[in-house]
């Protein structure tokens, strides 16, 4: 069973860091990269990026600049750090495991309960 | 606007069939890479209802299915439910963009 555990910090004011936990509750932690996806109120998803074990990271090229996804092994942690946040990154924030499907491309199976993150000032 | 294309609703009575399309493009579905759907239930985290294009999860109805086809897929559901009401996400991966990608969602509602 893989059960994904978030928090963090909010409400945030535009140009403070967005800081995000998600705990792990998997037997299997090592062998999955771990992704983040954010949903701005009444709209869709957006991929943020992932990270695996070792911490080799990929990101969304249109927040490369201000994301930063890391793992704690000791943990099984995943954290998100985004910076200088505006409006526009009002969202619901999820954890998710990604699964790969080999040069097929890859999906997310399981997914974290959602943190909504406000930034007004 | 999102790479990949959904129709903002759709809508059906109990019992019946419906389809939701996702278009795509050359770098993304007409590539090869698969196509994944999601149901999410009005308040709830998103739920994995297709995986690999056609294949179902443990757990998942078999009134849904999915289909892939050239630079396009579709989620069907046949026999439809008032539980079924709910938004629909298709994804994919573009390389492009070196990423995953999303459609803008579908929201299903039973009449």
């Amino acid at each position: 069973q893989v059960q994904l555990n978030q928090w963090g910090a909010g409400p945030l004011k535009p140009s403070e860091t967005l800081s995000l936990t998600c705990a792990v509750y998997s037997a299997s932690f090592s062998r999955y990269y771990w992704s983040w996806i954010r949903q701005p109120p009444g709209k869709g998803l957006e991929w943020i990026g992932e990270v695996n074990y070792s911490g080799s990271t990929d990101y969304n090229t249109s927040l490369e600049s201000r994301v930063t996804i890391s793992v704690d092994t000791s943990k099984n942690h995943v954290s998100l750090k985004l910076t200088s946040v505006t409006a526009a990154d009002t969202a619901v924030y999820y954890c998710a495991r990604v699964a790969a499907l080999g040069s097929s491309g890859w999906y997310f199976d399981y997914w974290g309960q959602g943190t909504l993150v406000t930034v007004t000032s | 606007q999102s790479v990949l294309t959904q129709p903002p609703s759709v809508s059906g009575a109990p019992g019946q069939r419906v389809t939701i399309s996702c278009a795509g493009t050359i770098s993304n579905i007409g590539t090869g890479y698969d196509v994944h759907w999601y149901q999410q239930l009005p308040g709830t985290a998103p739920k994995l209802l297709i995986y690999g294009s056609t294949e179902r999860p443990s757990g998942v109805s078999d009134r849904f299915s999915g289909s892939k086809s050239g630079t396009s897929a579709s989620l069907a559901i046949s026999g439809l439910q008032a539980e079924d009401e709910g938004d629909y996400y298709c994804q994919s991966y573009d390389n492009g963009l070196s990423g995953s990608i999303f459609g803008g969602g579908t929201k299903l509602t039973v009449l």
